[in-house]
Formats: C-alpha cells, sequence, structure tokens
C-alpha cells in the first residue's frame, strides 16, 4: 500500500534562517506531488504542485521554492524565512488519473520567531 | 475557474443530534467533489468523494453527501453525531481538466455532550 511521509512534525526557526522541509511517498510511481500550507480561518492554499520530476508549478508567489529531485521525492524550501511564513504545511499525493483524490501526509507545523 | 464555500466557519451540534455542513461550489464544467476531515494537528483525511453516478455517496464514519448540480452544492450530513467527530471538515472540488484541488476554508464542527 501507499503511504506518504513528512518530516519534520514541528519546527522552531529564526527569521532568516533557512527551510528544508521534506516529504516522500512510497508504494506508488509517479505520483502528482502537492505542497499546501494552512494558516488559522484561511483553509488550505495551494503553494506548489509537480507532475513529474524536475517540473515544478507555483500558485502564489512566495519566498518559498519546491524541488523534485526524485519521482517520489518532493522539498520545499526557503532561503531566508519571514514571520509570515509561519503555518501548518501540508505535503500530499495522488495518481495520475484526474479523479483520484489527495492523501495527506501528517503535516509540519513551522513556527517562525 | 473553481471556487468553494463552506457558508458555516463554525458549527455546534450536541452529541447524537443530526448535521450538516453546507458546500456550494463555483465551476463551468464537470467536477469532482471531495470531503476531508483533519483533527488537531494531523493532516486531512478522505471522507467522501463524488466521482460521477450516484448523488448520494456515503463516506466513512458513518458520513454521506448529496452532489445537487442544479444548486452547485454537496453538502455533508450525519444523522447522529459523537464526541470524536469534533474536527475541522473541508470541502473540495476539481475541475476535469484541472491537476490541482481548490478547498473552501473549512467548517469546524464541535460536538457537545
Amino acid at each position: 500500500s501507499q503511504t506518504i511521509h513528512q518530516w519534520p512534525a514541528t519546527l522552531v526557526q529564526p527569521v532568516g534562517s533557512p527551510l528544508s522541509l521534506e516529504c516522500t511517498v512510497e508504494g506508488t510511481s509517479n505520483p502528482n506531488l502537492y505542497w499546501y500550507r494552512q494558516a488559522a480561518g484561511r483553509g488550505l492554499q495551494l503553494l506548489f504542485y509537480s507532475v513529474g520530476i524536475g517540473q515544478i508549478s507555483s500558485e502564489v508567489p512566495q519566498n518559498l521554492s519546491a524541488s523534485r529531485p526524485q519521482d517520489r521525492q518532493f522539498i520545499l524550501s526557503s532561503k531566508k524565512l519571514l514571520l509570515s511564513d509561519s503555518g501548518f504545511y501540508l505535503c500530499a499525493w495522488r495518481p495520475g488519473q484526474p479523479n483520484s483524490p489527495l492523501h495527506f501526509g501528517n503535516g509540519t507545523r513551522l513556527t517562525v520567531t | 475557474a473553481q471556487s468553494v464555500t463552506q457558508l458555516d466557519s463554525q458549527v455546534p451540534v450536541f452529541e447524537e443530534a443530526p448535521v450538516e455542513l453546507r458546500c456550494n461550489y463555483s465551476s463551468s464544467v464537470s467536477v469532482y467533489l471531495f470531503w476531508y476531515v483533519q483533527y488537531p494537528n494531523q493532516g486531512l483525511q478522505l471522507l467522501l468523494k463524488y466521482l460521477s453516478g450516484s448523488t448520494l455517496v456515503k463516506g466513512i464514519n458513518g458520513f454521506e453527501a448529496e452532489f445537487n448540480k442544479s444548486q452547485t452544492s454537496f453538502h455533508l450530513r450525519k444523522p447522529s453525531v459523537h464526541i470524536s467527530d469534533t474536527a475541522e471538515y473541508f470541502c473540495a472540488v476539481r475541475n476535469s481538466g484541472y491537476s490541482t484541488l481548490t478547498f473552501g476554508k473549512g467548517t469546524m464542527l464541535l460536538v457537545s455532550p
């Protein structure tokens, strides 16, 4: 069966420091991969998605970036964190079929101080 | 473009009472509809999905939803809620031609004894 791993679970970082969040999927190949951010009362905001290795689509201009160095690995990064980057970050995947649902990781709670 | 409106940010209800969480979507083409549940500090878990066929779909934990094309709605219902149903519920839509899922802002279901 397929599983998704996301780490770390919580992270406290100072303003201006770099960020790297990692997400991997097991038990499938060529998944569509997604990064969402969830801020209180604002629902889920799609940040990036990828339909294949090296293919990244950005939904919202940010100081964040994403990379997909391997088929089942999706990384969210920042060179310099801002206070406004605090939030709950969720990685998700789905098969390539258009009617397939998203499957989420357990999320990373990021606090920028 | 696709959008989702969840009209209620919070729904308080007593245990064993019925509940309906409302969801309306905006789309000009055929859609796939989903409901997810999120417990505190966790990722989202798929409750149910509408892809095609019968407009009444049943999901996990005794929840069901009805797709109403004329009213562009996909309301979630449960005839008798439990304390353990306390969580945030998200409605989501994807147009058949899109790779991305658009989420509503969520409805917090608060079940009290």
